[in-house]
């Protein structure tokens, strides 16, 4: 079945530093890629997300791409700070019955002072 | 505006019991939806309602049951809890009817636990 594959599920990093996650998804037929953050105790928030008909797009220190040729994409975030620290996660629209986003498994994300 | 909530927060409950998870959306969307969140499992969608009166079985809809009592309201029930269905319930919704292509607003989320 479809799936999404996200790499790394940990990264740690100085603040200031980039921080890049990474994608992969296996339907073809996928349109719509949007990232979200998820605090501790929280529900996920969407922060950035891409359709198919955009290579880039970005949001001040946020940024995503999209290859939809070799079907990944990819979060970006520049300048890091302590507040970026959360779990995140990506996700690709679905066709069919079984609902709309298929999840990757999350990136927990640690910005250290 | 609240935007997504739901309730309880927190929920222990024994095998055999049974629950309803309460999820209401003042956002006036027509979509909601039913996930849940188990670790290193990311989100799973366990049941979705693309207008109000429909509702439609997701990924993982097994032991589970759902109402969408009316556009603001989907509710989720666990008739005989499982420890398997020990996880993280969030609910979510979208303004459109075209579900695979429209943004999500998640709520809290309710923490159970089937001991």
């Amino acid at each position: 079945g479809e799936n999404v594959e996200q790499h790394p599920s940990t990264l740690s990093v100085q603040e200031g530093d980039s921080a890049v996650i990474k994608c992969t998804y296996s339907d073809s037929a996928s349109n719509y890629f949007p990232w979200y953050k998820q605090e501790l105790g929280k529900g996920p928030q969407l922060i950035i997300d891409i359709r198919s008909n955009v290579g880039e797009k970005k949001d001040q220190r946020i940024a995503v791409t999209l290859n939809k040729t070799a079907k990944h994409f990819s979060l970006h975030i520049t300048e890091t700070q302590p507040e970026d620290s959360a779990v995140y996660f990506c996700a690709a629209s679905r066709q069919g019955s079984q609902g709309n986003l298929i999840f990757g498994k999350g990136t927990k994300l640690s910005v250290k002072p | 505006n609240a935007g997504v909530t739901q309730t309880p927060k927190f929920q222990v409950l024994k095998t055999g019991q049974s629950m309803t998870l309460q999820c209401a959306q003042d956002m006036n969307h027509n979509s909601m939806y039913w996930y849940r969140q188990d670790p290193g499992m990311g989100l799973r969608l366990i049941y979705y309602s693309a207008s109000e009166g429909t509702t439609d079985k997701g990924e993982v809809p097994n032991g589970y049951n759902v109402s969408r009592l009316n556009k603001r309201e989907f509710s989720l029930r666990l008739e005989s809890a499982a420890p398997s269905q020990t996880s993280v319930y969030f609910c979510a919704s979208s303004s459109g009817t075209i579900i695979h292509t429209d943004t999500q607003y998640f709520g809290p989320g309710t923490r159970l636990t089937v001991l």
